[in-house]
């Protein structure tokens, strides 16, 4: 069965503290990471998709990277408004579905 | 470009009734899946429709069932609702796939489901 893990499930930064946040996955035939940042009460929203090991993504402060096991996001001098809680999903080969983590609750304070 | 849409916003039932949920999918996607997330939990897929057909089902009982239209919208409906029904409703469209790579799925806001 697909599994995917996310860690920490909480994490507090100061602004302009850099981190990184944790996806462990197992899956056959992998065939898509994604990472997706969800608000409060709101509907996910796309960031990233990565197909391969060794694969990189940058978007602004956000950088996300994969290996066979697990991939990372990396938050580079975070804003308050980078506050939210950051989900993982994979899709394996000839399957529709996407499956999450629970998700990691990021907050930046000013 | 419109982006996906869902309605209602919010929606109060009491256990036993039926509830239907609509979405609209992102202009030029043909593909819409639903997902339930409760409070604290990552969203668990539903099922998904292609071409007016379920396409995939994920671990739910008959009673959560669905219609794909012409137009590509969609709507989830659940019948004799339970309390553990409660939960944010996420409808996802994403464009057909394409050999290996997998089309990447867009979220609507949602639609907030509480049972009573």
């Amino acid at each position: 069965e697909d599994q995917v893990t996310q860690s920490p499930e909480a994490l507090r930064l100061q602004e302009g503290e850099s981190s990184s946040l944790n996806c462990s996955y197992t899956v056959s035939g992998l065939r898509g990471l994604f990472w997706y940042r969800q608000d409060p009460g709101k509907g996910p929203e796309f960031l990233f998709t990565l197909y391969s090991a060794g694969e990189e993504k940058e978007k602004e402060r956000l950088k996300a990277t994969l290996t066979k096991k697990e991939s990372f996001l990396h938050i580079t001098a975070p804003k308050p408004e980078d506050s939210a809680t950051y989900l993982c999903a994979v899709r394996r080969g000839g399957s529709e579905k996407l499956v999450f983590g629970k998700g990691t609750k990021l907050t930046v304070n000013p | 470009e419109t982006g996906v849409t869902q309605s209602p916003t919010h929606l109060i039932k009491t256990r036993g009734q039926q509830v239907t949920l609509r979405c609209s999918s992102q202009s030029g996607h043909n593909t819409v899946s639903w997902y339930q997330q409760a409070l604290g939990q990552g969203p668990q897929f539903i099922f998904q429709y292609y071409r007016e057909e379920e396409n995939g089902r994920g671990n739910f009982p008959p009673r959560f069932s669905g219609l794909q239209f012409p137009n590509y919208s969609s709507e989830l409906n659940v019948n004799a609702l339970e309390l553990d029904d409660s939960a944010l409703y996420l409808c996802a469209s994403s464009k057909p796939t394409s050999g290996a790579l997998q089309e990447t799925q867009y979220f609507g806001p949602g639609t907030r489901l509480l049972v009573l």
